[in-house]
């Protein structure tokens, strides 16, 4: 079954250095795409960045990059230079591309809540 | 501007109580999704619906239902079968599942407690 893992519940980081949140995915689909989305306290959820499992290199999205380990089955977003507006949770998910797969669901870690500090 | 438009943001819900949460779109995205979040949980299918007049289950369907008679509109209803609806619901909408690597897109979300 697909799962997405995030084992960090919370995350401190100063600001202006660059922070990692880890993703680990378990899925069995040779197809599959993997987001990020950041959720301020405010509650919506803002897209940030995508990684195709045929992409063949890691996405970047200005300050956002991620550090796609295909093997290991890791999906790790890498912010840079934190501002204090970076301060949120942040959730990785998984959508399957193929066969009875292919309904466009997403599956979503349990987040990670970041806090920047100034 | 284009967007999800979702109402109200916060509901109260009594005892024995069906409410419905409203969740409107102007992308002309095909598919749309119903969340529920648990404070510092991630997020939790309820129902999608790929196109219009056509909806599933996701992983907690129970104690919920939807309805998708226009493109643009997707209401969720909590009913009272529903023992524990108090949470945070998000709505999502996306062009379709043959693109894959598009996001979903959400709306603000509707906090509903009970009363």
């Amino acid at each position: 079954a697909q799962k997405i893992t995030q084992t960090q519940p919370g995350m401190f980081v100063q600001e202006k250095e660059a922070v990692t949140l880890d993703c680990t995915y378990d899925t069995s689909d040779p197809s599959y795409g993997l987001f990020w989305y950041k959720q301020p306290s405010s509650g919506e959820m803002i897209f940030l960045i995508y990684q195709g499992s045929y992409d063949q290199q890691n996405a970047t999205e200005g300050r956002y990059s991620l550090n796609f380990q295909k093997a290991r089955k890791s999906a790790n977003l890498v912010i840079s230079a934190s501002q204090l507006g970076d301060s949120a949770m942040y959730f990785c998910a998984m959508r399957e591309h193929s066969g009875s797969g292919n309904t466009g669901k997403l599956i979503f870690g349990q987040g990670t809540t970041l806090q920047v500090k100034p | 501007d284009g967007g999800i438009t979702q109402s109200p943001k916060y509901l109260f819900r009594k005892e024995g109580q069906n409410v419905t949460l409203s969740c409107e779109q102007n992308l002309n995205h095909d598919a749309m999704y119903w969340y529920r979040q648990d404070p510092g949980q991630g997020l939790r299918l309820i129902y999608y619906s790929q196109i219009v007049n056509d909806f599933q289950k996701g992983d907690i369907a129970e104690g919920y239902s939807v309805s998708r008679e226009k493109k643009e509109s997707f209401p969720l209803t909590v009913t009272s079968a529903q023992k524990n609806p108090t949470a945070f619901y998000l709505c999502a909408s996306s062009i379709g599942r043959s693109r894959g690597n598009q996001p979903q897109h959400f709306g603000d979300g509707t906090r509903l407690s009970i009363l």
